[in-house]
């Protein structure tokens, strides 16, 4: 059964700091894998989408990368600002193409 | 139009009400999800529709019905529910359910938060 594990699960730090977010996963027969990012009480935007063929994704601030065979990707936030602060989601699409979610770490980006 | 809209927002109803939730998408998408967030977790899958087809049913209790009259639209009728199934209840969509490529980005709505009295 696919396993989703997300460290740290909360992080504090303050703004213009450089910051990195990780996800585990325990079966590597994946699809992709998403980070969404959620606002209390809000839906789920989703920040970066990477195929399992793909090493890394880019949008903006936002670095994802994945490697497949450790069962591993990390989020990466250069120049981190106030309004970054929400929880952070990383999801695995698995075989059955079921998106199976981490627990999320929860960022606060102090001014 | 690239967004997925939900109503309502928020939802109270006793344990002998029916009510539904409504779920709507405009992007041509033909994948269509329900999932269920209780506070402080991850979202949990419920169902998946593909071509209007229910194709995952993850053995969610029959007081909850979903129901894809067509290609945009999701519903998911309550009946009967109790205080342990308030949650916010989240739709999602994707362009299908792929092997593989960008098509399978799920894009969330802003979800319904339920309360059940």
């Amino acid at each position: 059964k696919q396993e989703v594990t997300q460290i740290p699960a909360a992080l504090s730090v303050p703004e213009g700091e450089n910051l990195v977010l990780n996800c585990s996963f325990t079966d590597s027969a994946i699809y992709n894998l998403q980070w969404f990012r959620q606002d209390p009480g809000k839906g789920l935007t989703s920040l970066l989408l990477i195929q399992s063929s793909q090493r890394e994704q880019t949008s903006g601030r936002l670095n994802a990368s994945l490697d497949k065979s450790s069962g591993r990707s990390t989020l990466y936030i250069a120049a981190s600002q106030p309004g970054d602060s929400a929880t952070y989601l990383c999801a695995v699409m698995d075989s059955s193409y079921k998106l199976i979610f981490g627990s999320g770490t929860r960022l606060l980006v102090r001014p | 139009d690239t967004e997925v809209t939900q109503t309502p927002k928020h939802l109270v109803m006793g344990m002998t009400n029916k009510k539904s939730l409504k779920c709507e998408q405009h992007m041509g998408h033909r994948a269509m999800y329900w999932y269920k967030q209780k506070a402080k977790k991850p979202p949990e899958l419920m169902f998946v529709y593909s071509y209007e087809k229910l194709s995952i049913n993850e053995s969610v209790p029959s007081r909850f019905s979903p129901e894809c009259p067509n290609s945009s639209l999701l519903n998911l009728h309550l009946h009967a529910l109790q205080p342990e199934d308030s949650a916010l209840y989240l739709c999602a969509s994707s362009q299908r359910l792929l092997a593989g490529g960008p098509g399978n980005e799920q894009f969330f709505g802003p979800g319904t938060r339920l309360t059940v009295l």
